[in-house]
């Protein structure tokens, strides 16, 4: 049953630590995307990839944010340095993104604390 | 920006009674409109893609419409049961060089009441 990992599930640091989440896509997948869960905003999109290029990350804090695919098999997303505010729930998902009309099959999540 | 919204923001219902719910999204630049079902403290699984205007999609007692010509697509539940109690969230795909970019609505939370 193929699906979408995330490490860690939970974690918490202190203000001004560098955090790193990793998402592993189903295999196959070549569209990434890296979203966040807030109460005020609800699923917003931090980045996206494509064949492990970045086609969008508008929706990401440029100044402490950063989105990579280093491989076809695993993408990351930092935080340097973290702020309270980011304290959040961080979901990755992956689709076929072969053209067509393709569902994105989300991960279990991570569960940032920025105390 | 584009705009999604669904309605109602949550609903209460008794078990055995159908429910609706709302989606609307631009007219323009159709490409897909999909539906998630988030459970808590779970993520969001899809249930379904749809892509002509006049759609009709079924899946169990779940089903959706689609209308691109005037931006509104509406899920039904038919018999609702607590295991549906879910976030039932929409999401207007644009298309063009950003296929597959979702952009989601705030959701409409249901409780069903045994």
């Amino acid at each position: 049953d193929a699906r979408v990992t995330q490490t860690p599930r939970h974690k918490v640091t202190e203000m001004g630590q560098e955090v790193t989440m990793r998402c592993q896509p189903i295999l196959g997948h070549n569209t990434v995307f890296w979203y966040r869960q807030t109460m005020m905003q609800g699923l917003e999109l931090l980045a996206y990839f494509r064949n492990r290029a970045p086609l969008d990350d508008s929706g990401m804090p440029k100044d402490r944010f950063s989105a990579e695919m280093p491989d076809a098999t695993l993408a990351t997303l930092k935080i340097q340095p973290s702020e309270p505010r980011d304290s959040a729930v961080y979901f990755c998902a992956s689709g076929s993104g072969q053209g067509g009309y393709n569902e994105q099959f989300f991960g279990p999540g991570t569960r940032l604390t920025v105390l | 920006i584009l705009n999604v919204e669904q309605s109602p923001q949550s609903l209460h219902v008794q078990e055995g009674d159908s429910t609706n719910f709302t989606c609307s999204f631009p007219s323009s630049n159709f490409y897909a409109l999909h539906w998630y079902r988030w459970e808590t403290a779970k993520s969001p699984e899809a249930l379904f893609v749809m892509t002509l205007n006049g759609d009709e999609k079924k899946k169990g007692r779940i089903s959706a419409t689609l209308n691109t010509k005037e931006g509104y697509s509406y899920l039904y539940i038919k018999g609702s049961q607590p295991e549906d109690s879910a976030t039932y969230l929409c999401a207007f795909d644009a298309g063009g060089t950003s296929y597959g970019k979702l952009t989601f609505g705030q959701g409409t939370i249901l409780t069903v009441h045994p």
